[in-house]
């Protein structure tokens, strides 16, 4: 069965650098959600968006932006990059009406 | 308050045998799900069973079980016959609202969990 696809898995930036991760949901899902999960932590939410608004924010700094696009794909945009952004970032999606978020294999954003 | 409580930071259990990785929840929504999640060292966030806070049976999905007890607000993930492979961090979670799209999931701390031969 088809599953959630994140680009890139890994990823090195320098301080002050932007990046863009990419999520491309499970086919036919119309949620998407963004988390991060810092070392030795549990997956942070940071934001959602259904049929391509958002639909919840959580803990996203100001210099991070998302969006939904017509195809259902999200990315997340990652600008000023500071050395705590260093993190795996994941994508979940779910289908309306379906309770379970089935996650990518992550992004693994390294910061220098 | 933590909304997901995991009070076990690591658990071992010898190959072959049960274990029980405990979770509790606080929520006064009377709908939410629970969920919980394998991540290997590999860093992939792997599905495991779900249980609706309406639900009236426990969650069963191959050798996981979830031991759901709706009025001590535990929602406690068993694994039956451990394999070597079932070696990885576990996190419990929990969605609140009715079915909601805008449902984030709230994780709890994870427990690592190491299966001896």
């Amino acid at each position: 069965a088809a599953g959630v696809i994140q680009s890139p898995r890994h990823l090195i930036k320098e301080k002050r650098e932007t990046a863009t991760l990419k999520c491309y949901p499970i086919p036919r899902h119309d949620t998407v959600y963004w988390y991060q999960q810092g070392p030795g932590q549990d997956p942070q939410f940071l934001i959602s968006f259904y049929e391509k608004m958002q639909s919840d924010k959580g803990s996203i700094p100001d210099r991070f932006s998302a969006q939904q696009f017509s195809d259902y794909h999200s990315e997340l945009n990652m600008s000023s990059l500071e050395l705590g952004d260093s993190a795996l970032y994941f994508c979940a999606s779910s289908l309306m009406a379906e309770e379970t978020q089935y996650f990518g294999p992550g992004t693994r954003l390294l910061v220098l | 308050a933590q909304k997901i409580t995991q009070t076990q930071p690591g658990m071992f259990v010898q190959e072959k045998e049960a274990v029980t990785l405990d979770c509790t929840y606080d929520t006064s929504d009377p709908s939410y799900g629970l969920f919980w999640y394998k991540q290997p060292s590999s860093g992939e966030m792997i599905f495991l069973i779900y249980q609706g806070s309406y639900d009236q049976q426990n969650a069963t999905e191959g050798r996981y079980s979830l031991n759901f007890q709706k009025a001590r607000k535990s929602a406690n993930l068993v694994i039956s016959a451990s394999q070597l492979g079932d070696s990885a961090m576990y996190f419990c979670a929990m969605r609140e609202g009715p079915n909601t799209n805008a449902g984030k999931s709230t994780f709890g701390d994870g427990t690592t969990l190491t299966v001896k031969p």
